[in-house]
């Protein structure tokens, strides 16, 4: 079945080091995208992809990065320059981002905490 | 700018009781809709999505939820909650910025069920 799968599931990070969060897809869709959930704050866009080679900062993109080199990854960093990384990261892909009734297949989460 | 409001961070029903979530958007153009629901620890599943067919938009797990373009409302309802329906629920809208549409969240509504 197609879908996307995110590990690791649970993270624990040092203070100081960088961790990346995998992001995988086989739905064949061109758009990926990275959010970030707090209690109560809903979810907040860090990155998205619209193709592979691309990607645009969302609205909290400070210390994190992306890469898309194949359009089925789309894995995430956080870096030491994130000074609150604990919360749950959520991965999405949507089929177009030129689309707009398709709505997104999200991941199953990673949740990550500082220790 | 364009929003998404939710009308309760929480909302409480019995089981067996009508379940009302609220969600109004600010668009100036008709747009796409959807509701998407969360369990805890696993990402977003979607619910319904409203596309410009029919106004009643009928979803998974017995849920529905009626556009009305007059009151820019899409309110998600169930006849009858089941103790399974504890989650937390999110309101997202379709809207274009340039040549692309991105999803507008709502901050969420954790609804839950009281025996």
């Amino acid at each position: 079945d197609g879908g996307i799968t995110q590990s690791p599931k649970y993270l624990f990070r040092k203070e100081g080091q960088n961790v990346t969060l995998s992001c995988e897809q086989n739905l064949n869709h061109d758009a990926m995208y990275w959010y970030r959930q707090d209690p109560g704050q809903g979810l907040r866009l860090i990155y998205y992809s619209q193709i592979v080679n691309d990607f645009q900062k969302g609205d909290i993109a400070e210390g994190y990065s992306v890469s898309r080199e194949k359009k089925e990854s789309f894995p995430l960093t956080v870096t030491s320059a994130q000074k609150n990384p604990t919360a749950f990261y959520l991965c999405a892909s949507g089929k177009d981002r030129a689309q707009s009734n398709y709505g997104y297949t999200f991941g199953s989460g990673t949740r990550l905490t500082v220790v | 700018a364009q929003s998404v409001t939710q009308l309760g961070s929480h909302v409480s029903v019995s089981e067996g009781a009508l379940v009302l979530l609220r969600c109004n958007y600010s668009s100036s153009v008709p747009p796409y809709l959807f509701w998407y629901v969360q369990y805890p620890n696993q990402g977003l599943q979607l619910l319904l999505k409203y596309t410009s067919a029919a106004t009643l938009v009928k979803g998974i797990n017995g849920f529905e939820a009626e556009f009305k373009k007059s009151e820019t409302s899409f309110h998600l309802t169930k006849p009858s909650a089941h103790m399974s329906d504890a989650a937390e629920y999110f309101c997202a809208v379709s809207l274009r910025q340039d040549s692309n549409y991105q999803l507008i969240w709502g901050a969420g509504t954790k609804l839950i069920i009281k025996p």
